[in-house]
């Protein structure tokens, strides 16, 4: 059974703080991504990663950062949390293709809130 | 123009009804479309994925592709209150298998 699993459910952090959101695979996945979910603006893309130690951004990076030391490990890296970084967090992971899209397994989703 | 766009919902059914949801995208050169679930608190889920123009059916469910049209939808035959959920269209770039999520239609079926 396939599975991405992140490190946490629910956080609740202060503003100005450093946050870190791991996610974890066991599919030997190549991709792996960071995704927000806000309501009526849907999944929006934050960073990717094709391969240990690079990332590339996506389409809402700013105040994010990330970190892939190993392929099964994706780390999402808020240097100095914001209350408009409160948002559902979702990592994703995908298998190398031959250039189309895959199927995204998705993680069970971080609720983190600013504060 | 947002690359990906949804029915802004929400949609609502009666319990065995055909429900139609609609999907748009922008880049012509898009060559994988996926349709997932999300029910209210857990994440998304693959229900079905296109690459070819026609139609692609699994049991209650097809989707269309027209790519000359740039326009793709998800049938839900015979509704069960159990369908009600936000389905997520998604489009797939050719690059590192990125995918372009729109922002969802809410679904209800009523019983």
């Amino acid at each position: 059974d396939v599975k991405v699993t992140q490190s946490s459910r629910y956080l609740v952090k202060r503003t100005g703080e450093k946050v870190f959101l791991e996610c974890v695979q066991d599919m030997d996945h190549e991709n792996m991504f960071w995704y927000r979910q806000d309501p009526g603006l849907g999944l929006r893309l934050i960073y990717f990663s094709y391969d240990v130690k690079m990332k590339e951004k996506g389409d809402i990076p700013e105040g994010y950062s990330v970190s892939r030391e190993k392929k099964e490990r994706f780390s999402l890296i808020l240097e100095s949390a914001s209350t408009n970084q409160t948002s559902m967090y979702l990592c994703a992971s995908t298998s190398g293709g031959a250039g189309l899209g895959t199927e995204a397994f998705f993680g069970q989703g971080t609720r983190l809130t600013v504060v | 123009q947002k690359e990906v766009e949804q029915n802004s919902g929400p949609l609502s059914v009666p319990e065995g009804a055909i429900a139609s949801l609609n999907c748009t995208y922008s880049d012509r050169g898009s060559q994988s479309f996926f349709w997932y679930r999300q029910y209210s608190g857990k994440s998304p889920e693959l229900i079905m994925f296109i690459y070819s123009n026609g139609d692609k059916e699994d049991g209650r469910f097809t989707a269309q592709l027209n790519k000359a049209s740039q326009y793709v939808s998800l049938l839900i035959r015979d509704s069960q209150p159990s369908d009600s959920a936000t389905y997520l269209c998604a489009v797939g770039k050719t690059s590192y298998d990125k995918v372009i999520f729109g922002p969802g239609t809410s679904l209800s079926v009523i019983p």
